[in-house]
C-alpha cells in the first residue's frame, strides 16, 4: 500500500487566497483526520471523519476552515480566506477499525505558508 | 479538558547514551497511550503503544516505555541511543470511557544525538 497520501507537499500562497489540501487514505480505513502542527501549539487535532462522516469539528479553528470527505478514497481541507497564521504543516491521518484507539498512519504532510 | 505534557522540549544525547523521555497526562480514568516519532523530513509513525497488561511495552528500534498509572506517566527510554534516532518524538493518549476520544498529543520532544 502508498500510505497515506497528501497532496501538495508544499504550498506558498498570499493572504487572502483559498488554499485547498488534499488527502488520501489508506484503502479500507474507516477513520480520517486532519491535524494542524506548528511550534508554538504542537499537532492539534482540527477534525476526523467515520465513514465520511465528520464526527468532531471543534478542533477547526475558525469559520474560514472547512473539510470534506466526499468518498471513503478523498478527503478535502480548505481555507478561505487564508491568513499568514494559518501557516504551519497539515498533516492527514487514516485508521482502521472500530475503535479510535487504533493506531493512525500519518501522510507525509503539507506545508503551508502564507505571505 | 485532557492534556498530554512532554516537558523537555530539547533533548540532546552523544551516542551510547541511555534516554528518557518524560510524558505526563492529566485524565485519571482509564487511557490507551502511544509514543509516535517523527524523523526528519518525514512523516509521524508509531513507536510503540499501551491498551492493556504488563505496563512496559516494548516498541520497535530498541524502545520501550513504562506506564505507571500512580504517576500518570508513560516514559519512552532506550537504553543507548544511535545518531539514527535524532527525531522528534510526540506522545499521545486517548481516553477509553463509553466512547473512545481521539488522540491528544504532547508537544514533542526534540532529541539530537551527536557523535
Amino acid at each position: 500500500d502508498a500510505g497515506v497520501i497528501q497532496s501538495p507537499r508544499h504550498e506558498v500562497t498570499e493572504m487572502g487566497q483559498e488554499v485547498t489540501l488534499r488527502c488520501k487514505p489508506i484503502s479500507g480505513h474507516d477513520y480520517l483526520f486532519w491535524y494542524r502542527q506548528t511550534m508554538m501549539r504542537g499537532l492539534e487535532l482540527l477534525i476526523y471523519f467515520n465513514n465520511n462522516v465528520p464526527i468532531d469539528d471543534s478542533g477547526m479553528p475558525e469559520d474560514r476552515f472547512s473539510a470534506k470527505m466526499p468518498n471513503a478514497s478523498f478527503s478535502t481541507l480548505k481555507i478561505q480566506p487564508s491568513e499568514p497564521r494559518d501557516s504551519a504543516v497539515y498533516f492527514c491521518a487514516s485508521s482502521l477499525g472500530q475503535a479510535l484507539a487504533d493506531t493512525q498512519y500519518f501522510g507525509p504532510g503539507t506545508r503551508l505558508t502564507v505571505l | 479538558a485532557q492534556s498530554v505534557s512532554q516537558h523537555n522540549h530539547h533533548v540532546i544525547l552523544s551516542e551510547a547514551a541511555s534516554l528518557e523521555l518524560g510524558c505526563n497526562y492529566s485524565y485519571g480514568g482509564t487511557v490507551n497511550l502511544f509514543w509516535y516519532v517523527q524523523y526528519p523530513g518525514q512523516h509521524l509513525q508509531l513507536l510503540l503503544k499501551y491498551f492493556s497488561g504488563d505496563p512496559l511495552v516494548k516498541g520497535i528500534k530498541g524502545f520501550e516505555a513504562e506506564f505507571i498509572k500512580s504517576k500518570f506517566s508513560f516514559n519512552l527510554r532506550k537504553p543507548s541511543v544511535q545518531w539514527s534516532d535524532t527525531a522528534e518524538y510526540f506522545c499521545a493518549v486517548n481516553r477509553v470511557n463509553s466512547g473512545n476520544t481521539p488522540l491528544v498529543f504532547g508537544k514533542g520532544t526534540r532529541l539530537s544525538v551527536i557523535a
